[in-house]
């Protein structure tokens, strides 16, 4: 059974810093290529970043240049490195992997990150 | 970047009545990557439809996508008690990947 499970939220103020993990189980890793998707509390989803299997990574424009993503395929873990928070960074951060005939088909429980003073 | 616009926002329907959703992309993408999420309050989404027509893997057949290029569609054929939810489309054909607004299926 696929298990994805986030960490590492919380509250943060402005201009702060966080590092959001995903401990992956029940497949193989390493030939996936993984999500972060966020929800803003009350709001709709957001996609904010991808890394495919080889390490190419993809950025939303509203996180480019502030949020890096990255993997370590030895721990069997997705990584978001959430800098220079902004409130509307505030939201539930969810990891999903992307099963390649299909798209986004399993999905952790989130883990929520709070930007306030 | 492909905007997606959903539509309506809330549909207020009753047990066993169906449902049409739809969604509306900025542009035309002939690959068809479009899929419909299901997320209820507090969970994590659920995948429901990906290229625009397949229903994934345990998702009941009262559930169809439909749709190309521009215009997709979610139908329900059915609503069931469980089927009340906010249903998302998204569009997965490349970067930046999108997500609609998001319509909400409540009980009338």
């Amino acid at each position: 059974e696929v298990q994805l499970l986030e960490s590492g939220g919380g509250l943060v103020q402005p201009g702060g810093s966080l590092r959001l993990s995903c401990a992956a189980s029940g497949f193989t890793f390493s030939s996936y290529a993984l999500h972060w998707v966020r929800q803003a509390p009350g709001k709709g989803l957001e996609w904010v970043s991808a890394i495919s299997s080889s390490g190419r990574t993809y950025y939303a424009d509203s996180v480019k240049g502030r949020f890096t993503i990255s993997r370590d395929n030895s721990k069997n873990a997705l990584y978001l490195q959430v800098n220079s928070l902004r409130a509307e960074d505030t939201a539930v951060y969810f990891c999903a992997k992307r099963e390649p005939s299909t798209t986004l088909d399993s999905w952790g429980q989130g883990t929520l990150v709070t930007v306030s003073s | 970047e492909i905007v997606l616009t959903q539509s309506p926002g809330t549909l207020s329907l009753s047990p066993g009545e169906r449902a049409t959703l739809s969604c509306r992309a900025s542009q035309s993408f002939s690959n068809n990557c479009l899929a419909w999420y299901q997320q209820k309050p507090g969970q994590a989404p659920r995948l429901l439809i990906y290229g625009a027509s397949s229903r994934a893997t345990g998702v009941p057949d009262r559930f169809s996508g439909s749709g190309s290029g521009t215009d997709f569609t979610l139908t329900i054929s059915r609503l069931e008690a469980e089927d009340f939810a906010v249903y998302y489309c998204q569009y997965y054909g490349s970067s930046p990947w999108t997500f609609g607004q998001g319509t909400k299926v409540e009980i009338k």
